[in-house]
């Protein structure tokens, strides 16, 4: 069974602050996702990375970087945080092969003050 | 631009009877299209796919149908359960393994 933990269920952050939100999978996936979900917006895919090192920007990349220094490890950092990135953050990961199914973490709820 | 779109935000089903999710896409390319489950607090799960050369697939009680030409694809719960309560995600792949998600459907299902 693959196993992708997040750092944290849920967190509270001030405006201006640096923001780590940590992924592990255990399944030694090539491909890994950074998403976030809004009511009324769906999941919103914001990085991913199909290995070591490598980064692309998804859909709404703004206000976020990521880093990947080792396989099983994706971070999602918020350079400074801002009341409008309070969402829910969900890490997947994939195989890449077809279905293309995706595997997801339990998720962190992040609240901005 | 969405280009998977779920356009009803809520659908509430009595148990025992058949559960419809509907989702449209406008990316000819797609070539992959899956369906999530959500549950509130969890990170979503896998439900079933369907290749774009399929027009069908089955599993258990869930099928999904594709209809290319309308750009169309469904999720058919039969029967539904109370446990089918969750928010449905479909979401569609062309080529990458990166996948588009549509904005859910929550399903409500009603003793």
């Amino acid at each position: 069974d693959v196993k992708v933990t997040q750092s944290s269920r849920y967190l509270v952050k001030r405006t201006g602050e640096k923001v780590f939100l940590e992924c592990v999978q255990d399944m030694d996936h090539e491909n890994m996702f950074w998403y976030r979900q809004d009511p009324g917006l769906g999941l919103r895919l914001i990085y991913f990375s199909y290995d070591v090192k490598m980064k692309e920007k998804g859909d709404i990349p703004e206000g976020y970087s990521v880093s990947r220094e080792k396989k099983e490890r994706f971070s999602l950092i918020l350079e400074s945080a801002s009341t409008n990135q309070t969402s829910m953050y969900l890490c997947a990961t994939s195989t890449g092969a077809p279905p293309l199914k995706q595997y997801f973490g339990p998720g962190t709820r992040l609240t901005v003050t | 631009d969405q280009q998977v779109k779920q356009n009803s935000p809520s659908l509430s089903v009595q148990e025992g009877r058949i559960s419809i999710l509907n989702c449209d896409y406008t990316n000819s390319m797609f070539d992959y299209f899956l369906w999530y489950k959500k549950y509130p607090a969890e990170g979503p799960t896998f439900l079933i796919s369907i290749s774009s050369i399929k027009d069908k697939n089955e599993d258990g009680r869930f099928t999904v149908f594709l209809n290319k030409s309308a750009k169309h694809l469904s999720l058919h719960i039969v029967p539904s359960q109370p446990g089918d309560s969750a928010v449905y995600f479909c979401a569609a792949s062309a080529i990458t393994s990166k996948l588009t998600f549509g904005t859910g459907t929550r399903l409500q299902v009603t003793l």
